[in-house]
């Protein structure tokens, strides 16, 4: 099993819709996990930490489910300037920093 | 403004030719990472650093050398590039350690041609 997966995509999805994309992780030690959000030859960029109870922020929620060890993210009414590709990241559990990144989804909002 | 500044953001060099990649943050950062990106295989995680004189290996570590000697600065050092170095190199700083819930806050990357 790879260390973190994601559905490659590209998901094409219409503007105003719901879209939603899973993230699966091997070490169930991992603490922490994020997602970034990444534009096209830009940096990526942090959308949002992923806490145990879960969280909100806009139209955007993140889920964790340690037993299933998956995360998710929601993006409800998309917009045109939601098309991007998105990271999912996991902190592999140890004192260190050492981090993996997911190969990414791409999304397209279409018009 | 609060940055991560990455020099130079384009370079094509020749194989063997020694180059350092700059980085630097001005938010007082304690941890910051060097990873690469390459097409299909995503970003993969260089060295990190946890503090001044701290540094340990990601996943990718061979061929590259890092160094902390100030906390703003984390140079990537290539003594020997090789053209399977080419990609793109993003450096990243984290106020603390991410497992406590931390992102990153990347540089604008620099795109490195080793011909």
């Amino acid at each position: 099993r790879k260390e973190v997966e994601q559905d490659p995509g590209p998901f094409n999805v219409p503007e105003g819709a719901t879209v939603a994309f899973n993230c699966t992780y091997s070490n169930s030690a991992s603490q922490s996990f994020f997602w970034y959000r990444q534009d096209c030859r830009k940096e990526p960029k942090l959308l949002m930490s992923v806490y145990s109870s879960g969280n909100e922020d806009g139209r955007f929620t993140a889920q964790l489910n340690r037993a299933s060890q998956y995360i998710s993210l929601l993006i409800r009414d998309s917009k045109l300037s939601d098309s991007a590709t998105y990271l999912c990241v996991v902190n592999m559990g140890n004192r260190d920093d050492k981090i993996i990144f997911g190969k990414g989804t791409r999304l397209h909002i279409l018009p | 403004e609060a940055q991560v500044t990455q020099n130079p953001r384009y370079l094509i060099t020749v194989t063997g030719k020694k180059l350092t990649v700059t980085c630097s943050q001005n938010m007082n950062h304690e941890y910051m990472s060097w990873y690469r990106q390459d097409p299909g295989l995503g970003l993969r995680q260089i060295y990190y650093s946890m503090n001044v004189e701290v540094t340990d290996k990601g996943d990718v570590p061979e061929g590259y050398k890092v160094s902390r000697k100030e906390k703003r600065n984390f140079p990537l050092i290539l003594e020997s590039p090789s053209p399977n170095q080419t990609s793109l190199y993003f450096c990243a700083s984290s106020p603390l350690w991410t497992g406590q819930g931390y992102g990153y806050t990347f540089g604008s990357g620099t795109r490195l041609t080793v011909v």
